[in-house]
């Protein structure tokens, strides 16, 4: 059984910029979550795709989006970077969109923003 | 809306002594509840999770945790702890019936003392 797998480990962006992280989700799963990380904070809910459909969203601005492809992977995309944004992004995937199923989690994308 | 409280930013513990990490949650609805770990540079994973019955709920490694419903109280304990053991615990809240946006506490550093 392959885990949630993220891509890169770890990048280096300039304020202002665009980055893209990506997600391959445990095999069996159709829902994938992401999740920012702040240095000595917990995660906070970045949005959920439940095949190929964004199911929720936390209180992130629209320069936050993502997509869910056919295969259920997942990309997060993040426009016009600020220096807040640095942190680690966690990618999770889970068998449904409920609430009940636990949720697995990737290793993360480190992300600087200098 | 959801809240979750872990009082203890950071608990120290020598080996094989009990540990308790404490977490509360406020909810205007039926919550699940998870414990999850944190080993460092890696994601997080389920510790063990509430959806109902029995409130003392037994999860991996010797951890077990006690719903308690009149005082929105969900802690984590193990009875003997191991140096590996030492990792960031957090708790966390999902709304019954909604999506899975798990909310997460800043959660407890443990360290464990040879």
């Amino acid at each position: 059984e392959t885990g949630v797998t993220q891509s890169p480990t770890h990048l280096i962006k300039t304020r202002g910029q665009q980055v893209t992280l990506r997600c391959s989700s445990q095999s069996g799963h159709n829902t994938v979550s992401w999740y920012q990380q702040a240095l000595g904070q917990g995660p906070q809910f970045i949005f959920q795709y439940y095949r190929e459909e964004e199911n929720g969203r936390g209180n992130f601005p629209p320069r936050f989006s993502g997509l869910q492809f056919p295969n259920y992977s997942s990309e997060l995309n993040v426009n016009a970077l600020e220096l807040d944004d640095s942190a680690l992004y966690l990618c999770a995937s889970s068998q449904t969109g409920t609430g009940a199923q636990p949720l697995h989690f990737g290793n993360g994308t480190r992300l600087t923003v200098t | 809306a959801q809240s979750v409280t872990q009082l203890d930013s950071q608990v120290p513990v020598f080996e094989e002594a009990p540990v308790e990490l404490r977490c509360n949650y406020s909810s205007s609805v039926s919550v699940y509840l998870f414990w999850y770990v944190q080993y460092p540079n890696q994601g997080l994973q389920l510790l063990l999770k509430y959806l109902s019955g029995s409130t003392l709920v037994k999860g991996i490694n010797g951890f077990e945790a006690e719903f308690n419903k009149s005082q929105t109280s969900f802690h984590l304990r193990k009875p003997s702890v191991h140096i590996s053991d030492t990792a960031e615990y957090f708790c966390a809240v999902n709304r019954r019936g909604g999506a899975n946006n798990l909310f997460f506490g800043t959660g407890t550093r443990l360290t464990v003392i040879p």
